[in-house]
């Protein structure tokens, strides 16, 4: 079966860095999502990995490491709009991705 | 480029009832996702549709069913409804034929309450 887990919940302060890990497992891979939510809103693509290794993408980069069946996404110079969750997903051999329960990150001044 | 659409935003039914929701992808994706948010099993995975085909079933029962027409806009229906089918359903396009390995554009939800 598919199982995604990441911590439920994270705090920090603003203007520092946060790295939010995922482990999973999944039957077959074809790759790794990461998504951020705000409260009351859908959810909005931050990253895909399907490779090894660190893709940067402005203040956010995801690193990803498939023998290891691990993720992480690095928020850099934190701010308060930051607060959200953020939503790791695996996708398995059949394309279906499934998803993580959601790591709450609350940024605090 | 107009987002995803999804209507109605807040319906509230009673057990038993059946219910439609409908979904319209952004101009030119052919893919469409369904999945169930609740606070406790996070988001979950209904079906997917790309060219009016059911590409994918998560693990729900037949009451859950859905549809795409050739305008790529999609409805799913929730049938003989439970208490447990309380949740946000949420809507998502993508360009690709796969939720799986594509990025994917969520709707704002239909906020479904079953009393």
């Amino acid at each position: 079966g598919q199982n995604i887990d990441q911590p439920t919940e994270m705090t920090a302060t603003e203007g520092a860095i946060v790295q939010i890990n995922c482990t999973y497992q999944t039957s077959g891979f074809n790759g790794l999502f990461w998504y951020q939510q705000h409260a009351g809103e859908a959810p909005t693509f931050l990253s895909y990995n399907v490779l090894d290794g660190l893709e940067e993408k402005g203040r956010f980069s995801s690193f990803l490491s498939r023998s290891k069946g691990y993720s992480y996404l690095l928020l850099k110079e934190l701010q308060m709009k930051d607060s959200a969750s953020y939503l790791c997903a695996a996708s398995g051999g059949s394309y279906i991705p499934t998803f993580g329960r959601g790591t709450s990150l609350i940024v605090h001044p | 480029k107009a987002g995803v659409t999804q209507t109605p935003r807040y319906l509230i039914k009673t057990r038993g009832q059946q219910v439609t929701l409908s979904c319209s992808p952004i101009s030119g994706h052919r893919s469409v996702s369904w999945y169930q948010q609740t606070p406790g099993q996070g988001l979950q995975f209904l079906f997917e549709y790309f060219s009016e085909t059911q590409r994918n079933k998560g693990n729900f029962p037949g009451r859950f069913s859905g549809r795409q027409f050739s305008n790529s806009r999609s409805e799913m229906n929730v049938s003989t409804l439970e208490l447990g089918d309380s949740a946000l359903y949420l809507c998502a396009s993508s360009l690709g034929l796969r939720a799986g390995n594509n990025e994917q554009f969520f709707g704002p939800g239909t906020r479904l309450t079953v009393l």
